[in-house]
């Protein structure tokens, strides 16, 4: 079974530029979530998927971040304009069910704005 | 103060000690409660869920003290490739928003 695919793996974009990551969820997982790791940070949360709707969406940092999920499958995370503090690794994490079950991670895409 | 405290370390033992990792958290409605491992460069991979009774796999012990919003994980005859950093996360009720802990770092050395 596939886990949990991000793209692209390592992203390197100017400031003001648009960069747009990719996350697809280990398949029949209705939960997805999207968090951030700045350098020398905790992993923080941005939101979280359920299907196709945003249950939760209080991390995203500003109106500049835009996450959809179409179709409940795979979900975009969209930095328009980027800044520079926008840098870090982006983490999307796929879970079946409640809070309760465990987040399989994907390998992370690694967005540094110049 | 943050949500979820942990010591950064780094933590430096030798192959075959016990090491012990303790978290803090402080929001009380926290609900579930787990161990992930993080090596360099590389994603968070579950280590093991942390329940009030207390759970052991293999040579990790993870204990759960609510009453005083306390976590641990215990390694014994810790090993080369234990070398990473364990996250300390939190899940809380009334939602699903998940809590990350800094992290502590572990060396093992031969």
């Amino acid at each position: 079974e596939a886990g949990v695919t991000q793209f692209p793996s390592h992203s390197v974009i100017e400031k003001g530029q648009t960069v747009t990551l990719r996350c697809d969820p280990i398949s029949g997982h209705d939960n997805l979530y999207w968090y951030r790791r700045v350098m020398g940070k905790e992993i923080k949360f941005l939101l979280h998927f359920v299907k196709e709707s945003k249950q939760d969406e209080s991390g995203m940092p500003n109106n500049r971040f835009l996450a959809e999920r179409t179709g409940g499958t795979y979900s975009t995370l969209k930095v328009q304009p980027a800044e520079l503090e926008d840098s870090g690794v982006y983490f999307c994490a796929s879970s079946p069910g409640t809070s309760r079950d465990i987040q399989y991670f994907g390998a992370g895409t690694r967005l540094s704005v110049l | 103060r943050k949500e979820v405290e942990q010591d950064p370390g780094p933590f430096n033992v030798p192959e075959g000690a016990t090491v012990a990792f303790n978290c803090t958290y402080s929001n009380s409605a926290s609900q579930s409660f787990f161990w992930y491992r993080q090596d360099c460069r590389k994603e968070p991979k579950l280590l093991m869920s942390v329940y009030s009774s207390g759970n052991e796999d293999g040579r990790f012990t993870a204990q759960l003290n609510r009453a005083s919003q306390y976590i641990s994980l215990l390694i014994r005859d810790s090993k080369l490739s234990d070398s990473a950093t364990y996250l300390c996360v939190v899940n809380r009720t009334g939602g699903f928003k998940t809590i990350f802990g800094a992290g502590t770092r572990l060396f093992v050395k031969a």
